[in-house]
């Protein structure tokens, strides 16, 4: 099964750009590269997700590699309410149409005002 | 629209019983995920219901069962409870199953198992 690293921890300062690393060597072509994120106390959020172009929405833009084995989660301007836990999340549909859904450990970002 | 629903949002069981968790999904949603979530392991997947058939299970003993119903609500069932299964266990839906969809997670049901 295909794999995540991010790194534990991450800190940042307020209204300054976030970029959140996910190393993901092992992926395959149908793997999609999802981010999630966790507030303290609540259920994990949807953030972004994308296969292999970089993605844009509201909350934040996604950066993968072009080779897929890395991307990045980009914060523009980080607030004290994107303190969370950021998960990168491979979910791929295997031939015959399960489903493999594999976490990383997550990164705590921690943002200073 | 409401957002999924979970109950019990706490539970304290003994070991040995067992214990039956409910989810609520988004109106519409069909597919119904479950996780475990501990301090030690992080979230890790339990298992997927998409029209009342299972799709995919993570890699826990069969003590860890679910079913899904004809509404799309779907519960899960510990048996035989052990002091390990204390966790936050977590429940997602979306509109269908499959890696395209995000998944919208309740708030969790905290389980203590003494």
């Amino acid at each position: 099964d295909a794999k995540t690293t991010q790194p534990n921890s991450m800190e940042s300062n307020e209204e300054e750009p976030v970029h959140l690393p996910c190393n993901h060597s092992t992926i395959s072509g149908t793997d999609y590269i999802h981010w999630y994120r966790q507030l303290p106390s609540q259920g994990p959020e949807y953030v972004i997700h994308g296969l292999t172009s970089n993605v844009n929405n509201r909350m934040a833009s996604l950066a993968i590699a072009e080779d897929r084995k890395s991307s990045t989660l980009i914060l523009h301007r980080a607030t004290l309410r994107d303190a969370a836990v950021y998960y990168c999340i491979l979910r791929s549909t295997t031939q015959g149409g399960s489903e493999k859904l594999v976490f990383g450990k997550g990164t705590k970002l921690t943002v200073n005002p | 629209k409401a957002g999924v629903t979970q109950t019990p949002r706490y539970l304290i069981k003994t070991r040995g019983q067992q214990v039956t968790l409910s989810c609520s999904p988004i109106s519409g949603h069909r597919s119904v995920s479950w996780y475990q979530q501990t301090p030690g392991q992080g979230l890790q997947f339990l298992f997927e219901y998409f029209s009342e058939t299972q799709r995919n299970k993570g890699n826990f003993p069969g003590r860890f069962s679910g079913r899904q119903f004809s509404n799309s609500r779907s519960e899960m069932n510990v048996s035989t409870l052990e002091l390990g299964d204390s966790a936050l266990y977590l429940c997602a839906s979306s509109p269908v199953a499959g890696p395209l969809y995000e998944q919208y997670f309740g708030p969790g049901t905290r389980l203590t198992v003494t």
